[in-house]
């Protein structure tokens, strides 16, 4: 099945920073790679996707870039703010099949200093 | 409009005991998912339904787990005889089958068993 790892597993940043998380896939199947914010007591909040047919995707201070080749994928976020601050989790999985349950990283504890 | 819900949104068993943890899915979602995430993990992959049936249900760590969905919309996990490493936060997603793999998670349950 797939594997998905996450790194790294804290990181901490200064408000107006940019901050990068990175995500491994070991499925070359896999085709659809959603990012997730969670924040403290609450379920975890899709913040951007990307299907492996565009290399990149960007949504204001948000963007995922896409390497296929590699299995890799990362998470860019810039000019951080103290709202930023969460754990956020990449996930992969199978568009197109009969089954789109998603494989998760163990988290990115995302700390942003005001 | 309203979100995925969950109920309870903390429950304390004892070892041993039958508990039964409810979603609510976004309306006219078909497909529905459950995920179990530990401290400091990412979510994992339970079980699915498209509809009423179970079209996945691989995850289920054991017989002790189940879950209906028996009109195509409320769906119930069901434990028995729980143990405490059943602890965890158990998060249920719903998705607009066909249209998009975009899962929208709920809340969660916090399950503790003594």
């Amino acid at each position: 099945g797939e594997n998905v790892e996450q790194h790294p597993s804290t990181l901490s940043v200064q408000e107006g920073d940019s901050a990068v998380i990175k995500c491994t896939y070991s499925d070359s199947a896999s085709n659809y790679f959603p990012w997730y914010k969670q924040e403290l007591g609450k379920g975890p909040q899709l913040i951007i996707d990307i299907r492996s047919n565009v290399g990149e995707k960007k949504d204001q201070r948000i963007a995922v870039t896409l390497n296929k080749t590699a299995k890799h994928f990362s998470l860019h976020i810039t000019e951080t703010q103290p709202e930023d601050s969460a754990v956020y989790f990449c996930a992969a999985s199978l568009s197109g099949g009969s089954n789109y349950k998603l494989t998760f990283g163990k988290g990115t504890l995302l700390t942003v200093n005001p | 409009g309203a979100g995925v819900s969950q109920t309870p949104s903390n429950k304390v068993t004892e070892k041993g005991k039958y508990v039964e943890l409810r979603c609510d899915p976004i309306s006219g979602h078909t497909a529905l998912y459950w995920y179990r995430q530990s401290l400091g993990q990412g979510p994992e992959f339970l079980i699915y339904f498209q509809g009423t049936g179970a079209a996945d249900d691989s995850g289920l760590p054991n017989d002790r787990f189940f879950a209906v969905r028996p009109e195509g919309s409320v769906s119930t996990l069901k434990i028995q005889r729980t143990e405490r490493g059943d602890s965890a936060v158990y998060l249920c997603a719903s998705s607009a089958f066909g249209v998009s793999n975009e899962q929208f998670f709920g809340p969660g349950t916090r399950l503790t068993v003594l």
